[in-house]
């Protein structure tokens, strides 16, 4: 199985554009979760979903936009992006609550 | 959820020798998670372990858990170059799903 995908890989985006990030898992895991992680530092989370259907933010939501329209899939919206929001971000899931999550690869953003 | 703590932020050492990182915590939790992150990838889960347990190994892993002084360790026996990544504690507490926070973590290095 592949377990968790993101695409892009990485991306260079100019400031003000729109951006959505992919993620996808087939481990049929309920809860997927977006992190950034800024550089020397730790992941923070941005949104979360329990289960499809629903959606919850996180630490440091602003600027964000998900969607879980199934199981399978939680892509994250960047509106109109801003310097601020270069960053590595990586997208989580897990079986349920409490239990290890498992990570994607990540997404290299560059905002200019 | 709350952050977890990690100390030393760094440390570096010779293969061979074992390697100890601490995590705090402040308030009761359900379990508390070690993961694993290797530059530029994303995280891999490693060991979790219960509020009720107080050891637990998973091979060359040994992590401690101390309710009553809110901390845990890791540590890492014989350690080797491939060790050398950057090591992040989660405790979880009740109260929902498992938005793990995330603090800066323990960069470990291994020489050969």
């Amino acid at each position: 199985t592949a377990g968790i995908t993101q695409a892009p890989t990485s991306q260079i985006l100019a400031a003000g554009r729109s951006m959505t990030l992919r993620c996808t898992q087939d481990m049929r895991h309920n809860a997927m979760y977006w992190y950034r992680q800024d550089l020397g530092l730790g992941l923070r989370l941005i949104h979360y979903s329990n289960t499809a259907g629903t959606t919850g933010k996180g630490e440091v939501p602003d600027g964000y936009s998900v969607s879980r329209a199934n199981t399978d899939d939680f892509p994250l919206t960047l509106a109109s992006a801003v310097p601020s929001q270069t960053s590595v971000y990586f997208c989580a899931s897990s079986e349920r609550g409490y239990n290890e999550q498992f990570f994607g690869p990540g997404t290299r953003l560059t905002v200019l | 959820s709350q952050q977890g703590e990690e100390d030393p932020q760094a440390l570096s050492i010779q293969e061979g020798e074992n390697a100890t990182m601490n995590c705090s915590y402040k308030t009761s939790i359900n379990n508390l998670q070690w993961y694993r992150q290797n530059s530029g990838r994303g995280l891999v889960h490693l060991i979790l372990i219960r509020s009720n347990e107080r050891e637990k190994h998973s091979g060359r892993l040994r992590v401690t858990l101390d309710t009553s002084k809110k901390s845990s360790s890791l540590l890492i026996t014989a350690s080797r170059a491939a060790d050398t990544a950057s090591y992040f504690c989660a405790p979880t507490n009740s109260g929902g799903y498992n938005k793990l926070i995330f603090g800066a973590g323990t960069r470990l290095a291994v020489h050969p």
